[in-house]
């Protein structure tokens, strides 16, 4: 397996615009997770799928974001419309189970101008 | 808040020489992970020491854990230039979520 796998890498954008991030997950992993990274907050989780269904989005910061897992092997997340606070590394990993080691993609480096 | 903090948040050491990072926690947990952040890369996984474990070795890596104070420590001994990361703990505390802390940013000088 290629391992997860996160596009676009880089990603720049001007305020307002819609902004979709792309991810596949490790095949056979039932849990998919999205983080933010930045300087000041450090690595949240954003939201977390089991089995392609959300379970707590409640590291969502607000309505402008949105993630989807329409199957197995595919998740996306949203922006919409972006703001510059919005820049940030976005990661998506995936495990077997909640408490499993995580996988890591390379992360989307996001940034709003 | 975050569950886990690293210390110290920067260390500097030179080639052959030993790391240390501590992790303290808040709350019980049922395991502790360490993971490697390469600048500008995603995290990787390092090691896993469940609750009832005290010490755990992976190679040049050596993982404890005191539950009764809350705290872990990664040691990576003999350190090489490529050890050069931000190393990060991460818990479960069995309420739905993996939290990782704030890092510990380790510098090894040729």
């Amino acid at each position: 397996d290629a391992g997860v796998i996160q596009s676009p890498r880089h990603e720049v954008t001007e305020m307002g615009q819609e902004v979709t991030l792309r991810c596949k997950p490790i095949s056979g992993h039932d849990y998919l997770f999205w983080y933010r990274q930045t300087m000041m907050r450090g690595l949240e989780l954003l939201i977390y799928f089991n089995n392609n269904v959300p379970i707590d989005d409640s590291g969502m910061p607000e309505d402008r974001f949105s993630a989807k897992m329409p199957n197995a092997s595919f998740s996306t997340l949203k922006i919409q419309p972006s703001e510059p606070r919005d820049s940030a590394v976005y990661f998506c990993a995936s495990s077997f189970t909640l408490s499993a080691e995580a996988f890591f993609g390379q992360g989307t480096r996001l940034t709003v101008v | 808040s975050q569950q886990g903090e690293e210390d110290p948040q920067a260390l500097s050491i030179q080639e052959g020489e030993n790391a240390t990072m501590n992790c303290s926690y808040k709350t019980s947990i049922n395991n502790l992970q360490w993971y490697r952040q390469n600048s500008g890369r995603g995290l990787v996984h390092l090691i896993l020491i469940r609750s009832n474990e005290r010490e755990k070795h992976s190679g040049r890596l050596r993982v404890t854990l005191d539950t009764s104070k809350k705290s872990s420590s990664l040691l990576i001994t003999a350190s090489r230039a490529a050890d050069t990361a931000s190393y990060f703990c991460a818990t479960d505390t069995g309420f739905q979520k993996l939290v990782f802390g704030t890092g510990t940013r380790l510098l090894v000088s040729p």
